[in-house]
């Protein structure tokens, strides 16, 4: 099974700033990798789809790079509404459709 | 509007049994393969199980192998998850999801119900 590694586990931020999220995989998983939001009681909702896709919807501010192993969530300009926990999952292959930890990402 | 609604979660003793509910609207229902993947609190989100097109094809977590079994009724636009021989640690929200994309185009998890609470507990 592919393994998903997330960095940081969480990260203290203010409004207006910008934050990196690293996933990295314990295997190639080419570009078919996807970033979820989830925040307490609510759905997961995807963000980015084959690791740079904005989906259609989502803030122009959530941008996804990477391929091979190491990708990256930049969120710019945050928002309050960004406070959630974010989660990598990779579609390479599967079963098991593997996510990494999540990182929680709270307001400073 | 593209909706999943899952039903049928509670308080169970361990080694009982449960059976979820995903009722699906706003799309063609046959056209998709059906995920259930779960959230608790000190493990994140963990994938546990998939069902293809027309049932023939039914996948799940290692750890669930042989205890949750994944089903679906194309006529009512419903996909189930048998749950036996529960244990404390299936203890989790459980939430179904479309899966969109596969082949040349990246899969992924879009849109997701809103989870059905399953507490294991005596």
């Amino acid at each position: 099974d592919i393994q998903m590694t997330q960095s940081p586990s969480s990260l203290s931020a203010s409004v207006g700033d910008t934050v990196t999220i690293s996933c990295r995989a314990s295997q190639y998983v080419s570009r078919n990798l996807n970033w979820y939001q989830h925040k307490p009681g609510k759905a997961p909702k995807l963000l980015i789809y084959a690791a740079s896709t904005l989906k259609s919807g989502a803030p122009s501010r959530f941008r996804g790079s990477g391929s091979g192993t190491d990708f990256t969530l930049t969120i710019s300009n945050l928002q309050p509404e960004d406070f959630a926990t974010y989660y990598c999952q990779q579609s390479y292959s599967t079963p098991p459709d593997t996510f990494g930890q999540g990182t929680r990402l709270e307001i400073k | 509007e593209v909706q999943l609604v899952e039903s049928g979660g509670g308080l169970v003793q361990p080694g009982g049994s449960l059976i979820l509910s995903c009722a699906a609207s706003g799309f063609i229902f046959s056209d998709y393969w059906i995920h259930w993947v779960r959230h608790s609190p000190g493990k994140g989100l963990e994938w546990v199980s998939r069902i293809n097109l027309d049932g023939t094809d039914r996948r799940c977590a290692d750890s669930v192998k042989g205890r949750l079994t994944i089903s679906r009724d194309n006529a009512e636009n419903t996909v189930y998850l048998q749950m036996n021989s529960l244990r404390v640690e299936d203890t989790a929200v459980y939430y179904c999801t479309r899966a969109v994309g596969g082949g040349d185009v990246p899969g992924r998890f879009d849109p997701w119900g809103q989870g059905t609470l399953v507490t294991v507990s005596s």
